[in-house]
């Protein structure tokens, strides 16, 4: 079975600042793909980013990054120059044969 | 294009009542999932669909069923409802579907069970 840990329910960031967000998995699946989704206030799932489990390299989005760790099955969010409109639930997700599973999320607070 | 569609937005249900969360979406995609978001937990599989006639169980299918008879559309059916299916379900789709793609979500249904 599949699992994805979320360790840090709320985290908080000054405006401007870097921050990271944690999640661990568990999977004995070798072709996987990993994602980190943001759900604002109204709901609403986006996806953030996405990682290949056979890509060494991180992926990034513009001011948003990831730290793949595939032999310790760590993966982690990294939030560079934090803006008030990245406040939300970050939810860590684990996908593989046309199945998903999220982590428990981690809310992030972002203060002016 | 309007995405992802899911009413209602809201609904209360007795105990033993059923009722169908609706779902569409405009984007030609070819898969379809249903979700559930209990309080402060993650999204759960409950189905999903790679395409029209074809669905299949996620991880916690029980007490649900669904249909897709159509691209756009995939209601998901609730039979006997019980308050352990409290929750938001979210319907999400994707273009080629796999563990890679890209899922487009809809804004939820917030559901209670009385």
């Amino acid at each position: 079975a599949q699992t994805v840990t979320q360790s840090q329910p709320e985290m908080s960031v000054q405006e401007a600042e870097t921050v990271t967000l944690s999640c661990t998995y568990d999977t004995s699946e070798s072709d996987y793909y990993l994602f980190w989704y943001k759900q604002p206030p109204s709901r609403q799932m986006i996806l953030v980013i996405r990682q290949e489990a056979y890509k060494q390299q991180n992926a990034t989005e513009n001011r948003f990054s990831v730290n793949f760790q595939k032999a310790a099955k760590s993966f982690s969010l990294k939030i560079s120059d934090s803006q008030l409109g990245d406040a939300a639930m970050y939810f860590c997700a684990f996908g593989a044969r046309n199945q998903f599973y999220f982590g428990t999320g981690t809310s992030l607070t972002v203060i002016p | 294009n309007a995405g992802v569609t899911q009413t209602p937005k809201f609904r209360i249900l007795k105990i033993g009542q059923s009722m169908t969360l609706q779902c569409t979406q405009d984007m030609n995609h070819n898969y379809m999932y249903w979700y559930r978001q209990d309080p402060g937990m993650g999204l759960k599989l409950i189905y999903y669909s790679v395409g029209a006639g074809i669905t299949d169980k996620g991880e916690v299918p029980n007490g649900y069923n669904v249909s897709r008879s159509t691209t756009e559309d995939f209601p998901l059916r609730l039979e006997l409802a019980a308050p352990s299916q409290t929750s938001v379900y979210f319907c999400a789709s994707s273009y080629w579907g796999g563990a890679g793609d890209t899922q487009y979500f809809g804004p939820g249904t917030r559901l209670t069970v009385l």
